[in-house]
C-alpha cells in the first residue's frame, strides 16, 4: 500500500494563478480531507469528504474548491492564489466507522508570491 | 478556531525522563487522538481516547481523559531521543477533526 500520496511536494505560484493540489488514497477509505499547516496555528481543516460525490466545509474554506469523484482521489482547487495562502498541505483519510485514526499524506509545501 | 489547546507550546527534557502534555479542548467530543510529527513531515497517529474512556495505553504512551474539565494528557515514559517531534491532540465532533497548536518536545541525549 503506498497509503495517502500528494504531489507536488513543492510549489510556487504568483499571485493570481490557479493550480490544483493533488491527494490519492489506496486503503479504500470512505473519508478523506485537507488541512492547512501555518506556522504557530496547528492544522486547521479546509474540505472534506464521506465519501464520493459528497463534500462539505471546514474551517477555512474560502478560496479553495474540491470534488469527489472517486473513492481513492481528492484534489484541492486553489482558484485564485494569495499569498495568505502560503503555507503547507496537508492531505487525510480515514475510515468512517471503528475509529477515526487519519492517515496523513507528506504534505504540498505552497508558495504565493 | 482552535479546539485544542497544548501545554506546554515547547518541552524539553534528559532522555530516559518522562514527559508529560497537556491538552484542553472547549465543546463536546466524540473521541481525541493525539499525532506526532517529525519536522517537516506529516503527521502520525498515536492514540485515540473515547468520550466514554478515561485512560488508555499504547507502549510507552499514556493517555488520560477527562471530559469533565475538557482536557487530556498524553505522558511518554522513558524518553528517547526519537521522541524529538512536535505533538498534537486533536477532537472528533460531526465528522471534522480539529486539532491544537501542538507542544514542541525536544529529548536530549
Amino acid at each position: 500500500n503506498a497509503g495517502v500520496t500528494q504531489t507536488p511536494k513543492f510549489q510556487v505560484l504568483k499571485t493570481g494563478q490557479s493550480m490544483t493540489l493533488q491527494c490519492a488514497q489506496d486503503m479504500n477509505h470512505e473519508y478523506m480531507s485537507w488541512y492547512r499547516q501555518d506556522p504557530g496555528m496547528g492544522l486547521r481543516l479546509i474540505h472534506y469528504s464521506v465519501g464520493a460525490g459528497i463534500t462539505d466545509q471546514g474551517e477555512v474554506p474560502n478560496g479553495y474548491n474540491v470534488s469527489r469523484s472517486t473513492t481513492e482521489d481528492f484534489p484541492l482547487r486553489l482558484l485564485s492564489a494569495a499569498p495568505s495562502q502560503t503555507s503547507v498541505y496537508f492531505c487525510a483519510s480515514s475510515r468512517l466507522t471503528g475509529g477515526w485514526e487519519q492517515y496523513f499524506g507528506p504534505g504540498t509545501r505552497l508558495t504565493v508570491t | 478556531s482552535q479546539q485544542g489547546e497544548e501545554d506546554p507550546q515547547a518541552l524539553s527534557i534528559q532522555e530516559g525522563e518522562n514527559a508529560t502534555m497537556n491538552c484542553s479542548y472547549k465543546t463536546s467530543i466524540n473521541n481525541l487522538q493525539w499525532y506526532r510529527q517529525n519536522s517537516g513531515r506529516g503527521l502520525v497517529h498515536l492514540i485515540l481516547i473515547r468520550s466514554n474512556e478515561r485512560e488508555k495505553h499504547s507502549g510507552r504512551l499514556r493517555v488520560t481523559l477527562d471530559t469533565s474539565k475538557k482536557s487530556s494528557s498524553l505522558l511518554i515514559t522513558a524518553s528517547r531521543a526519537a521522541d524529538t517531534a512536535s505533538y498534537f491532540c486533536a477532537t472528533e465532533r460531526n465528522e471534522k477533526l480539529t486539532f491544537g497548536t501542538g507542544t514542541r518536545l525536544t529529548i536530549i541525549p
